[in-house]
């Protein structure tokens, strides 16, 4: 089982809310850890959006707008990205990373198609 | 405005090795290590380490760990990453990354990419 785990794919229709989740591995605690999101463009580096741990310890992306927020779902042990209000520009690839066992870990990233 | 510029695409054979350069710029390059992170075509992200810039102290990922050396050059600003013994499965593109210091430091800015094909 990876240590982290998100849908390959989600589809969703502009102006509707989309929410991204990242299944952290059954044997460590979504709540200990700081989950970090990024956007992925075809052809682009990826895009740092926003930082959740709790809603005392987050920081959101420069430039990001507040449609993208973070939170956790602890009975389902997952990080979640949710955007609202989506648009055509916000279709992407999204992953999720955390700090593990001393290295960076990413979710293989999940492909948002806005239709 | 901050960004991290790399250095341009490479073809390399099996075998030899590669060095990826990552200039900064617009902010003060020792508050921040770099880490680097190599996404294979079609496929996602992977994490292959991180530099301090201002002690020498370096942090590689398992899988890359006797193959790789991350270093820095305070006086122009600069990161580097060397992959050495390449294999086809190395081929893909290599980013720079401002951050993840002893994983507390978020990783925010990214450089472009650099293209690494290896092939015979």
């Amino acid at each position: 089982q990876a240590v982290l785990t998100q849908p390959s794919s989600l589809s969703a229709s502009p102006g509707a809310s989309a929410s991204l989740t990242c299944t952290l591995h059954s044997g460590i605690n979504v709540g200990t850890y700081r989950i970090y999101w990024y956007q992925q463009k075809p052809g682009s580096p990826p895009q740092y959006l926003l930082r959740y741990k709790s809603d005392s310890d987050k920081q959101q992306g420069s430039g990001v707008p507040s449609r993208f927020s973070g939170s956790k779902d602890a009975s389902a042990n997952a990080g979640i990205l949710l955007i609202s209000g989506l648009q055509s520009d916000d279709e992407a690839d999204y992953y999720c990373m955390i700090w593990h066992s001393s290295a960076w870990v990413f979710g293989g990233g999940t492909k948002l198609t806005v239709l | 405005q901050v960004q991290l510029v790399q250095s341009g695409a490479e073809v390399k054979k099996p075998g030899a090795s590669v060095k990826v350069s990552c200039k900064a710029s617009g902010y003060t390059f020792t508050n921040y290590g770099i880490s680097w992170v190599r996404q294979a075509p079609g496929q996602g992200l992977e994490w292959m380490g991180w530099s301090s810039t201002n002690n020498g102290n370096t942090k590689y990922a398992q899988n890359f760990q006797g193959r790789v050396t991350m270093t820095t050059d305070t006086s122009t600003s600069t990161a580097y990453v060397e992959l050495r013994s390449l294999r086809s499965d190395d081929t893909a593109v290599y980013y720079c990354a401002r951050g993840g210091d002893y994983g507390f430091a978020t990783v925010d800015i990214w450089g472009q990419g650099t293209m690494v094909t290896v092939s015979s």
